[in-house]
């Protein structure tokens, strides 16, 4: 089926400290994997995707791992600030559209 | 500001009634997507159009339908509403028809409210 999964659901981090968000999906799932994140009241914006044919692309504090054997992808954010607190989703392209995971909400204390 | 537009902002009608959400999309982007946020469902894809035509289909109920115009901007009309419709619809944007070519821009939404 088309299904992505997403944990943790909510995830608390100390200023400064890492952050690691994963999925797995299904079978049918092609080669991008993108990440959203949504601040309060805002608007979904994207934040770094992945295709199949790499496993891990940076930029600055974010990076995304794929490991296609496992069928699973993971956000991880580095020395996390009070402004990254917001609902994180990962998604994964099934045919031609974009089937998303749950969320997780990430605090991050000050 | 992503460059697209929704309007209503917010929307706040009766079980049984019919609405109609508009999207502008960014100036140039062919692809209109529309999704339903709910707290308990997520982000959930509804339906794409590229460049008037009907793309690719998600769990988008009978009840509802869009199309896209030769402005290219899109309309999602949800009839026989009930209570479980509310919730936050987004359309989004892109250049391409593959969703894999380019990011999608979500507008601000529309909140929907049957009561």
């Amino acid at each position: 089926g088309e299904n992505v999964e997403q944990h943790p659901s909510t995830l608390s981090v100390q200023e400064g400290d890492s952050a690691v968000i994963k999925c797995t999906y299904s079978d049918s799932a092609s080669n991008y994997f993108p990440w959203y994140k949504q601040e309060l009241g805002k608007r979904p914006q994207l934040i770094i995707d992945i295709r199949s044919n790499v496993g891990e692309k940076k930029d600055q504090r974010i990076a995304v791992t794929l490991n296609k054997t496992a069928k699973h992808f993971s956000l991880h954010i580095t020395e996390t600030q009070p402004e990254d607190s917001a609902v994180y989703f990962c998604a994964s392209r099934y045919g031609n559209k974009l089937v998303f995971g749950a969320g997780t909400i990430l605090r991050v204390k000050s | 500001d992503s460059g697209v537009t929704q309007t209503p902002k917010h929307l706040i009608t009766a079980t049984g009634q019919r609405v109609t959400l508009r999207c502008s999309p960014r100036s140039g982007d062919l692809s209109v997507y529309w999704y339903q946020q709910s707290l308990d469902q997520g982000l959930q894809f509804l339906i794409h159009y590229y460049n008037g035509e009907e793309r690719a289909k998600g769990n988008i109920l009978e009840r509802f339908s869009a199309q896209q115009f030769p402005d290219l901007h899109s309309e999602l009309n949800l009839s026989s509403l009930e209570l479980g419709d509310s919730a936050l619809y987004f359309c989004a944007s892109s250049v391409a028809s593959l969703v894999d070519r380019n990011e999608q821009f979500f507008g601000p939404g529309t909140r929907l409210t049957v009561l």
